[in-house]
């Protein structure tokens, strides 16, 4: 199985300011076709998981512009420009290239 | 408008088996690449991967879990099965069926909490 690794699992942020989570694989996530097959999630207080990014870098449908994703190959991350209240949940990268997908542990964002 | 929604038995006993029903709408299985799959939450606890199924009825399995699931489809009905044998308390969980294409889950029902216990 591949293994995705999270850091930090609990993040902390004052409104307004940047945030950055980092995940890793412990296989590369490019497939032959060119694409990688990195998801993010954000699972909101008592809510299911919500797409945030596909393939690495691609914001899904009425995902806000301050969120962001780059990387590559085994490292990516996930960046919100300007932290606000309604981001606050449990984001969870996951890989889909292989059987079993597989997630990472979560990081927690909060409001300081 | 694609929704999904899982329905199945709140309560089960340890050794029974658990049966969980994802209805959808807005897509049909029948298009190319377009599967469902199952993924569970422990309370407090990272998502867990389970299994998928596409319309070719090409399944997928966690390994770790193989054994014991399931998944099935009926086309007609708009609906993917669950089965998951000899439950056990750490089988506790919100399980949540997702609609997958293009590579991503980019839907999620609103989740079933199962829980374990005699």
């Amino acid at each position: 199985d591949i293994v995705m690794t999270q850091s930090p699992l609990s993040l902390p942020v004052t409104p307004g300011e940047p945030a950055s989570i980092s995940c890793r694989s412990s296989q590369s996530l490019l497939h032959s076709n060119g694409y990688t097959y990195l998801d993010w999630y954000l699972q909101k207080p008592g809510q299911s998981p919500q797409l945030l990014i596909y393939w690495g870098s691609n914001r899904a449908s009425g995902v806000p512009d301050r969120f962001s994703g780059s990387g590559s190959g085994t490292d990516f991350t996930l960046k919100i420009s300007r932290v606000e209240a309604e981001d606050v949940g449990v984001y969870y990268c996951m890989q889909g290239l292989q059987y079993p997908h597989t997630f990472g542990q979560g990081t927690r964002l909060d409001i300081k | 408008q694609i929704t999904l929604k899982e329905s199945g038995p709140s309560l089960v006993k340890p050794t029974q088996t658990l049966t969980l029903t994802c209805t959808f709408s807005g897509f049909s299985l029948s298009t190319s690449g377009v599967a469902v799959g199952w993924i569970r939450q422990p309370p407090g606890k990272a998502l867990e991967w389970l299994a998928l199924i596409y319309g070719n009825d090409d399944k997928r399995y966690s390994p770790s879990l193989k054994s014991r699931l399931t998944i099935t489809k009926d086309t007609s009905k708009n609906q993917v099965v669950l089965i998951m044998t000899n439950m056990d308390p750490v089988d506790t969980a919100t399980y949540y069926c997702a609609h997958r294409r293009d590579w991503t889950y980019d839907y999620w029902g609103q989740g079933t909490l199962v829980t374990v216990s005699s």
